[in-house]
């Protein structure tokens, strides 16, 4: 699977969007980019995926530039209970069983 | 249940002891994952289980860490003569299929080597 690289620390302002950047520049065409988060103290969570076109759901929007080498998590009004560790992996797909292996993701900080 | 269950939620153990961790998947789901995240730290991978097919226990970090899955479902991982750096959470996943489906997280067991 390809690498991904995150910054390591972000801030929003509460009721603000957040956008979290993911670069995968070696990124080939069968695999997917999957953004999960861990809210301290718990398990991670999934959030959404895409291969190429962009996705939106309850949770998040996601943003796949158009040569897939980056990606932005949208969370359109950053609450508190946002705050968390946020996962970009890019995953294999079609009938791959890969693992699922977590890097250091992006600690996102939702302030009053 | 709806989830993935483990147990105990909390255990403490006398160094030295063996330990064993329990983990229920969603039902259905072929693929198993079992974590650990010591305090303050990144998700560190252990053992994967697909199906029928041979365990990947990659991240395993010595032999004093095993694990199994019986019938494909229930999973169970044993760490003997625990060590107190193997305190840390440890979390089981379960997902469809590989990687490329949802996977769904247990609450997660803390154990903690005195």
């Amino acid at each position: 699977d390809a690498k991904t690289t995150q910054p390591p620390s972000m801030d929003c302002a509460e009721g603000r969007a957040a956008n979290l950047p993911c670069n995968h520049s070696t990124i080939s065409g069968n695999e997917y980019v999957y953004w999960y988060r861990q809210i301290h103290s718990q398990g991670p969570q999934y959030i959404i995926h895409g291969l190429k076109n962009n996705e939106t759901n309850e949770m998040a929007s996601l943003i796949i530039t158009e040569d897939r080498k980056s990606s932005t998590l949208i969370l359109p009004h950053a609450t508190l209970r946002d705050t968390a560790v946020y996962y970009c992996i890019v995953i294999f797909g079609g009938t791959s069983y890969g693992k699922l292996t977590f890097g250091q993701g992006t600690i996102l900080t939702v302030h009053p | 249940g709806a989830g993935v269950s483990q147990s105990p939620s909390n255990k403490v153990t006398e160094k030295g002891k063996d330990v064993e961790l329990r983990c229920d998947p969603i039902s259905g789901h072929t693929a198993l994952y079992w974590y650990r995240q010591s305090l303050g730290q990144g998700l560190e991978f252990l053992i994967y289980f697909q199906g029928n097919s041979a365990p990947d226990k990659s991240g395993l970090p010595s032999d004093r860490f095993s694990a199994e899955r019986t019938g494909g479902s229930v999973s169970t991982l044993t760490i003997q003569r625990t060590q107190q750096e193997d305190s840390a959470v440890y979390l089981c996943a379960s997902s469809l299929y590989g990687a490329n489906t949802e996977a769904f997280f247990g609450q997660g067991t803390r154990l903690t080597v005195v």
